[in-house]
């Protein structure tokens, strides 16, 4: 139980392109879901925190306006990387947490890698 | 803010052998602890957590011990096998929505 999918697992495309990252939670209703970012060797660096219905929440010094988060369905976040170039490539994680309360595991995706030429 | 610092950065063992990953954190109000695994490509994936309320925590080859007091946390790999070989993250936070990462341990077991 608790799956998380992510899609594309892979994306190369030119400077200048928008490119979304779609987040699924296929077996249960996520609340919240995250979005990561992990550089090679890297930690996690939480990016956003989104709840369903509402505006996403930015970690400070992400760009809002450059990571577009969508949570319109208790199953679906989507991050869209706006006019992408060359320092957003990167390996984008999210994870999602079952339930309304604070005490239930993130369960993460298996990450999508962007490469930006 | 939360801060997790993760000893060793690297780990290598012989297969069948114990590993132990240690974790620090600096605020005392957290009180949630998983860690988790990530295979080359792949997400983290959780394999054990532990809450303040509870000393240690075991499951299978894999425990967790939590020294409050102290403010660390260690995880046990027990008869390690070279399917352990991954990166291990740390995590702490007041709940697992607000969760810092630790900053990973490449642990090798070697055959």
């Amino acid at each position: 139980g608790a799956v998380v999918s992510q899609h594309p697992s892979w994306v190369i495309c030119k400077s200048g392109t928008s490119v979304k990252i779609e987040c699924r939670s296929l077996d249960f209703q996520a609340t919240t879901m995250f979005w990561y970012r992990q550089f090679p060797k890297q930690s996690l660096m939480l990016m956003a925190t989104s709840n369903e219905g509402s505006k996403a929440t930015y970690e400070q010094g992400v760009e809002k306006d450059k990571f577009l988060i969508n949570h319109a369905s208790l199953t679906l976040s989507t991050l869209t990387v706006t006019s992408a170039h060359p320092e957003d490539s990167s390996f984008y994680i999210c994870s999602a947490t079952p339930g309304r309360v604070g005490n239930q595991p993130q369960h993460f995706g298996d990450g999508t890698r962007l490469s930006i030429l | 803010g939360e801060n997790v610092e993760q000893h060793p950065s690297t780990l290598s063992v012989q297969e069948g052998d114990s590993a132990v990953i240690k974790c620090t954190y600096s605020d005392s109000a957290s009180n949630y602890f998983p860690w988790y695994k990530q295979e080359l490509g792949k997400g983290p994936q959780l394999i054990i957590d532990i809450r303040s309320n509870v000393g240690e925590k075991k499951d299978q080859r894999i425990a967790v011990t939590l020294n409050k007091t102290a403010k660390h946390f260690s995880l046990h790999i027990t008869e390690t096998q070279p399917e352990d070989s991954a990166v291990y993250f740390c995590a702490a936070g007041g709940s697992a929505r607000q969760l810092t990462f630790g900053s990973g341990t490449q642990l090798t077991v070697l055959p």
